[in-house]
C-alpha cells in the first residue's frame, strides 16, 4: 500500500521567516495530495491541496509543490504568524483513489 | 450546514461496557469515515463508507463495529475494549470516497479503563 514520509516532524521558526515540510510518498499512482492542520485539540482542517496534473498551487501565504517524477510534494508558508502554529500533515490518495494516507505530521512553533 | 457533528465529545468506559459513537453530516456528503488518532500521531483509518455501504475496514478488530443507517448519520459501536483502544475517534465525510476534501468532525476523546 501508499507509504507517506514526511520531514521534519519538528519545526521552530521566527515569526516572518518561512516555513518548508517535505513528504514523499511511494505509489507512483497516486495523484491527490491534500495537506491538513491540526491545531492544539481542534479537527483536523484542509489548508490546500493539489492534484498530479498541476505542479504548484498558491493560496495566499500558503503554497504547494509537487515532483511526480520525484515522488515528493512540499507545503511552503510565507510571513509566517502565530497563528500558523499547529501540527501540519500531509496526505496521498491510494491509486483507487477511495483513502488518504498521511504523513507523520510536523509540529510547527511559531515564535513571535 | 458545513459542519461535521460527532458526540459524545468525551467518553470513559469499563473494558465490559458497550457504548456508542455518533456522526452527523447535513453536507450531502456520500462518504463518511473512522478514523482513529493517538496523540502526536496522525488519523488512522479505519473504516469507509461510500454510499451508505461499507467499502472499507483496515483490518480493524469485531470490538469495533460500524454502522451507516442513513446518508447522514454514522455510528461506531463499541464492545470489550481494551485500554490500548484509548485514542480521539475522528469522524469525517467527503462528496465522494476518495480524492477529495475531507471534513473532520471534532472527535470523541475516548478513554478505556
Amino acid at each position: 500500500g501508499e507509504n507517506v514520509e514526511q520531514h521534519p516532524s519538528t519545526l521552530s521558526v521566527q515569526e516572518g521567516d518561512s516555513a518548508v515540510i517535505k513528504c514523499t510518498y511511494s505509489d507512483s499512482a497516486s495523484n491527490y495530495f491534500p495537506w491538513y492542520k491540526q491545531e492544539l485539540g481542534k479537527r483536523p482542517q484542509l489548508i490546500i491541496d493539489i492534484r498530479s496534473n498541476v505542479g504548484e498551487k498558491k493560496d495566499q501565504r500558503i503554497a504547494v509543490t509537487l515532483n511526480k517524477t520525484a515522488k515528493h510534494f512540499s507545503l511552503h508558508i510565507t510571513e509566517t504568524q502565530p497563528e500558523d502554529s499547529a501540527v501540519y500533515f500531509c496526505a496521498a490518495s491510494s491509486a483507487a483513489g477511495n483513502k488518504l494516507t498521511f504523513g507523520g505530521g510536523t509540529r510547527v512553533l511559531v515564535k513571535p | 450546514d458545513t459542519e461535521v457533528t460527532q458526540t459524545p465529545k468525551h467518553l470513559v468506559m469499563g473494558m465490559t461496557n458497550k457504548k456508542s459513537l455518533k456522526c452527523e453530516q447535513h453536507m450531502g456528503h456520500r462518504a463518511m469515515y473512522w478514523y482513529k488518532q493517538k496523540a502526536k500521531k496522525p488519523p488512522e483509518l479505519m473504516f469507509v463508507y461510500s454510499y451508505e455501504k461499507l467499502s472499507i475496514n483496515e483490518s480493524v478488530p469485531s470490538r469495533f463495529s460500524p454502522e451507516c443507517p442513513n446518508s447522514s448519520l454514522l455510528n461506531l459501536h463499541l464492545h470489550a475494549l481494551q485500554p490500548e483502544d484509548s485514542a480521539l475517534y475522528l469522524c469525517a465525510s467527503s462528496q465522494e470516497s476518495g480524492r477529495e476534501k475531507l471534513f473532520f468532525g471534532s472527535g470523541t476523546q475516548l478513554s478505556v479503563l
